[in-house]
């Protein structure tokens, strides 16, 4: 069965500092989602990750994925205020979806 | 503007009653899903659908209900026998096929049990 683990659960940081979450999980899989959720709201893509060594970035965040560490990371460069929400990671083998428990993330001033 | 919706917002609901939550989507997608998500967790799969007149039970799909009768509508019904319903809903679609299965969320669906 695919499991997915994030870590960690919760993370406060201060405007201007870098961090990672990860994303880790059970059995092969060569395609991986990122996702934000604001407070009360549905979700909302970030990055999609095909193939060993992708990697993506937008704005302040950047994702990569390492398909044989059967690892996803998702890094903060330079937090601001506006990247508070929670994040999810989604790995998809064979059309067996299962998405990570969320990192909340605060980032405060 | 290509997108998904889901109706309404938010729903109280007595108990012992069914209700339905309706998801349309207008993106052409061949796979529709339903999740639940307990506040401050994950979400968990209901039921999924990758085709018009099939589906498959997701990890809780005790309580609920499905039908698939247009490709563009996955509509979700609580029956009484989901003991605690309170959660906020997510309806998703997605391409489906063997490429990727980026899935796009609708805006959810609060339901309250009183």
């Amino acid at each position: 069965e695919l499991k997915v683990e994030q870590n960690p659960l919760f993370l406060s940081m201060q405007e201007g500092k870098n961090y990672t979450i990860y994303c880790n999980y059970s059995t092969t899989s060569d395609r991986l989602y990122w996702y934000r959720q604001d407070p009360g709201k549905s979700l909302e893509s970030l990055f999609v990750l095909l193939s060993n060594g992708a990697v993506k970035q937008e704005g302040r965040l950047m994702a990569s994925l390492d398909t044989k560490a059967r690892l996803s990371t998702l890094h903060i460069t330079a937090a601001v205020h506006d990247l508070s929400a929670t994040y999810f990671c989604a790995v998809d083998n064979n059309n067996d979806m299962r998405f990570g428990a969320g990192t909340r993330l605060t980032v405060k001033p | 503007d290509g997108g998904i919706t889901q109706s309404p917002k938010y729903l109280f609901r007595k108990e012992g009653q069914n209700v339905t939550l309706s998801c349309e989507q207008n993106l052409n997608h061949d796979a529709m899903y339903w999740y639940r998500q307990d506040p401050g967790q994950g979400l968990r799969l209901i039921y999924y659908s990758q085709i018009v007149n099939d589906f498959q039970k997701g990890d809780i799909a005790e309580g609920y209900s499905v039908s698939r009768e247009k490709k563009e509508s996955f509509p979700l019904t609580v029956t009484s026998a989901q003991k605690n319903p309170t959660a906020f809903y997510l309806c998703a679609s997605s391409r489906s096929g063997r490429v990727y299965n980026e899935q796009f969320f609708g805006p959810g669906t609060r339901l309250t049990v009183l």
